[in-house]
Formats: structure tokens, sequence, C-alpha cells
């Protein structure tokens, strides 16, 4: 059972768009939610967080969107850039299991100049 | 100050050896994190360590997998009798005690190729 989604492997936009890369979840458990950005031959890099007790957090071009209700949190970034090419990862975990994330299997985003 | 580091970022054992993979933590980070990553996959959680102690297993293959997080030195990934199944890459995290446990610092990962 996979506890954290990420429904679509690919997704393509032109320079200067937005992107957005969904994920879903299942655990209601889950307070924390993270992306992370990993490059060919690179470990993850964590991008942007955030906690259960918000619905936004932006931190200059990205923006994650968490809608608890429907499970679903999501990752803006405007406008794209070319160097925004990578594959992103969310991320989930909770309190009482901090050391421990769930990761979905990743969305490749390819930028078009 | 230098990231995680991890060695070595290639590895080629046949099967039946032994696989063992370091990891350096981020200086001043005390949290050790091991995940497994399948071609094609997202990463799966394998353990969680601090120094000396194991505190959580939960994600490693009952058989066959160790690891460690001595008071001196790197974490250590030890994969004895390797099979084929096991090749991947392993990617170690750490994180700081006094800063959120969430935000995992990742390594470049070690690529395990078994023949």
């Amino acid at each position: 059972d996979q506890q954290v989604k990420q429904n679509s492997p690919s997704l393509s936009v032109q320079e200067g768009r937005i992107s957005i890369l969904n994920c879903d979840y299942t655990n209601s458990m889950f307070d924390y939610f993270l992306w992370y950005k990993k490059y060919p031959a690179e470990g993850p890099t964590f991008l942007i967080s955030i906690s259960s007790i918000k619905d936004k957090n932006e931190d200059g071009r990205f923006t994650v969107f968490l809608n608890k209700s429907a499970k679903h949190l999501s990752l803006h970034i405007v406008p794209s850039q070319p160097g925004d090419s990578a594959v992103y990862f969310c991320a989930a975990s909770y309190n009482t299991n901090a050391g421990k994330s769930t990761f979905g299997d990743g969305t490749t985003l390819t930028v078009k100049p | 100050n230098a990231g995680v580091m991890q060695n070595p970022r290639h590895l080629v054992r046949r099967r039946g050896q032994e696989a063992r993979l370091r990891c350096s933590p981020m200086k001043g980070h005390s949290h050790v994190y091991w995940y497994r990553q399948l071609p094609e996959e997202g990463l799966k959680f394998m353990v969680y360590l601090q120094k000396e102690n194991i505190i959580d297993e939960s994600g490693m293959p009952k058989e066959r997998f160790s690891a460690e997080f001595p008071k001196e030195g790197p974490s250590i990934l030890r994969i004895q009798q390797v099979v084929r199944g096991d090749s991947a890459a392993y990617f170690c995290a750490s994180s700081t005690s006094s800063g959120s446990l969430y935000e995992q610092y990742f390594g470049p990962g070690t690529r395990l190729t078994v023949t």
C-alpha cells in the first residue's frame, strides 16, 4: 500500500510558465510534508516543506499548497526555468516518527527553453 | 562545511559477496538515515540511527542487512551474501538534533550493482 503517490511520472512545461506538481497521501497521521529535488547521480535536495497546520508555504519561486481534507498537496514553480529540470519527490512524515519520511515515486519535470 | 559524504559512489559485487556502504553525516548532525531507491521508484526508508543506537529499523529486510553508527567514524550499511535484487542506489541522509528531524540532507548515494 503506497501511502504517498505522485500520479504523474513526468511533466513538461515551457520556460517562464508555471509548473504544478501534485502529490496525494492516504495516511491521515502525516503532519509534515516535504518536497525534494533530485538531479541524476546526486542525492535529493530539500526544497520546501509545509506543516499540516498551514495550507500554504512560499519560498521565492516555489509555493507548496496543502489540502488536508483532500489529502493532497501541490508544488508550484513560477516562473519555471530550465535549471528546474529534475525529478521532484514528495515526502511525508509525522511527529512520532519524524525520522522516517515516506516518499512518492517522483515526477520528472522538464522545462523547455 | 562539507555535506553528507558517502563512499564508495559505485560498488560492484558478485552474488554471495558482502557489500559495505559508508556514510559520514554533516558536521554537527547526530541522526543518520538510510534509504534505498530501486529503478523507477522513490526512496524507501530502511533504518534510522543515532550514535550507537538504532532508533527505527522497520524498513530493513529481516535477513542479510545490518546498520551501525558507532561513536567514532561513519555509519555503515552492511549487506551480506548479496543477491541481484539488492542492486539499487543507497542514499544516506543526516539531520541535526536541535533542528527539525524532518528536513534531511542527503549524500550523493552509493550505486550497488550485483553481478
